[in-house]
C-alpha cells in the first residue's frame, strides 16, 4: 500500500523568510513518482512538479526547490524568500508508473505567509 | 498541460436533491478522474471515468450515489445524488494523457448542502 505523510498540518512564515515543506512516503513500488501541488484559496489544485524515483538529482525552479532523498524516502519542498502570493495549501502524492497510476495524497500543509 | 472547465464553480443544494457537475478539457485525453474534498481535508478518489463504459469506482463509493458519465475523450459529468450536508465538498476532475503520467486538475465546483 502507499502512504504519504506530510507531518506539518500548518506553517506560518514572515515574508522573505525561507519555508520547507516535508513529505515521507512509503511504497512498495520499486519506480514511481512523487508530486507536489499547490491548492491557493480558490481551490484550484495547481500541479508544481513530478519527480521520477530514479532520478534522485534536485531540482529548482525560479524560487522552488526540491530535495528528493530516496535513503530516507522523502520528497521535501523549499519556497526561498517567501512571499504572501504562497499561501496556499501545498499537497505532496505519489503514484505508481504507468497509465491509469492511481495518486495517493498527503493531507496537506497550510502555508501563510504574513506581509 | 490542459485547459480543464468545472460547471457550476459552485452551488448551494437543498437536502435530497441531485446535481450534476461537468468537466470538459480542451483537447483529447486518455483519463478523467473525480476526487471529493471535503473541508479541511486532503483528495480522496472517487471514480475514474472510463469512456464508453461504466465508471471504476473506489471503495466506499457506489454507483447509485455517485453515478458519472464519460461519453467523449473530452467531457465529464459527475452527479452527487440525494444530497444531505456531509457532501459539502469540493468536487475536482483531474485529466491525463497516457504519455504524461501527470494528473492535472479542474478549478473545482464547491458544493454546500443545507
Amino acid at each position: 500500500a502507499q502512504k504519504v505523510t506530510q507531518a506539518q498540518t500548518e506553517i506560518s512564515v514572515v515574508e522573505k523568510e525561507d519555508v520547507t515543506l516535508d513529505c515521507v512516503y512509503e511504497t512498495r513500488d520499486t519506480t514511481y513518482y512523487l508530486f507536489w501541488y499547490k491548492q491557493p484559496p480558490s481551490g484550484e489544485l495547481v500541479f508544481l512538479i513530478r519527480r521520477n524515483s530514479f532520478d534522485e538529482q534536485n531540482e529548482i525552479s525560479g524560487r522552488y526547490s526540491w530535495n528528493f532523498q530516496k535513503s530516507t524516502s522523502s520528497f521535501n519542498f523549499t519556497i526561498t524568500a517567501s512571499q504572501v502570493v504562497d499561501s496556499a495549501v501545498y499537497f505532496c502524492a505519489l503514484s505508481a508508473t504507468g497509465a491509469n497510476s492511481k495518486l495517493t495524497f498527503g493531507k496537506g500543509i497550510t502555508l501563510s505567509v504574513r506581509p | 498541460s490542459a485547459v480543464i472547465s468545472q460547471k457550476p464553480s459552485r452551488d448551494i443544494c437543498q437536502r435530497g436533491t441531485s446535481l450534476t457537475i461537468q468537466c470538459q478539457v480542451d483537447s483529447q485525453v486518455t483519463m478523467m478522474f473525480w476526487y471529493r474534498q471535503q473541508p479541511g481535508q486532503s483528495l480522496t478518489l472517487i471514480a475514474t471515468a472510463n469512456q464508453g463504459s461504466e465508471a471504476t469506482y473506489e471503495s466506499g463509493f457506489v454507483i447509485d450515489k455517485f453515478p458519472i458519465s464519460r461519453p467523449n475523450l473530452t467531457f465529464s459529468t459527475l452527479t452527487v445524488s440525494n444530497m444531505s450536508p456531509e457532501d459539502s465538498s469540493i468536487y475536482l476532475c483531474s485529466v491525463e494523457r497516457l504519455i504524461q503520467e501527470t494528473q492535472y486538475f479542474g478549478p473545482g465546483t464547491r458544493l454546500l448542502v443545507l
